[in-house]
């Protein structure tokens, strides 16, 4: 079965600072990835998104995420956060056959000013 | 920019109640989806739509669950009988490839 962990229910940064949230995942086959964000009393945004093609994939908002099949990880960074970049963020994968997202448990991201 | 609605946005009702959730899912999109998340918990998928049928569901999508496609642009998932666990976000999303998928705002569902 598909999991997907994402390290740090938490994560605090300066304004200014290098965001990296870590999604780790399990797959017995190439998956696809998906980082999405969600603002506080807001559904969920589709960040960006790996398929096939270029491991490196840019999103919206600056940010962007690597996929590395060897070390089973799409990390998400944005080199310089701003106050704006407050939310949860969630690192999902599709299963083997079908399309239903598998979630990690999210990350609140903090923004120190 | 077209983007998926839901309604309403919370919903209180009693145990045992019958509740329906409403979407409206993106007009040229052919996959439809139902999550939900309880509160300090992960998103977990409840049901996939497709071609007028469910295409997978969990084992959350019990027998007091369903859902439908009324009219081509409504996409409903009732609950038959709620239960206090029923509380919850319930997200709607839709697809056109079934991979990117799009969310609505979600419903807070609370069951008293």
């Amino acid at each position: 079965a598909q999991s997907v962990t994402q390290l740090g229910s938490h994560v605090s940064v300066s304004e200014g600072a290098l965001v990296l949230l870590r999604c780790n995942y399990s797959s017995s086959v190439p998956p696809y990835l998906f980082w999405y964000v969600q603002y506080p009393n807001q559904g969920l945004q589709l960040l960006l998104k790996y398929t096939t093609g270029a491991t490196l994939v840019k999103g919206i908002n600056g940010f962007e995420a690597e996929f590395k099949k060897s070390e089973t990880s799409f990390h998400l960074t944005k080199p310089s956060a701003h106050m704006s970049d407050a939310a949860e963020y969630f690192c999902a994968v599709t299963r083997d056959s079908n399309y239903q997202l598998i979630w990690g448990a999210g990350t609140k991201l903090i923004i120190k000013p | 920019e077209p983007e998926v609605t839901q309604t309403p946005s919370h919903q209180v009702t009693q145990m045992g109640q019958e509740v329906i959730l409403r979407c409206v899912p993106i007009s040229n999109h052919l996959y439809f989806y139902w999550y939900r998340q309880i509160l300090g918990q992960k998103v977990e998928f409840l049901v996939s739509f497709y071609n007028n049928e469910i295409s997978e569901k969990s084992e959350i999508f019990d027998d007091q669950f369903s859902v439908e496609r009324p009219d081509g642009s409504n996409f409903t998932l009732k609950i038959r009988s709620t239960k206090l666990e029923d509380s919850a976000m319930y997200f709607c999303a839709s697809s056109v490839t079934g991979y990117e998928q799009y969310f609505g705002p979600g419903t807070r569902l609370t069951v008293t």
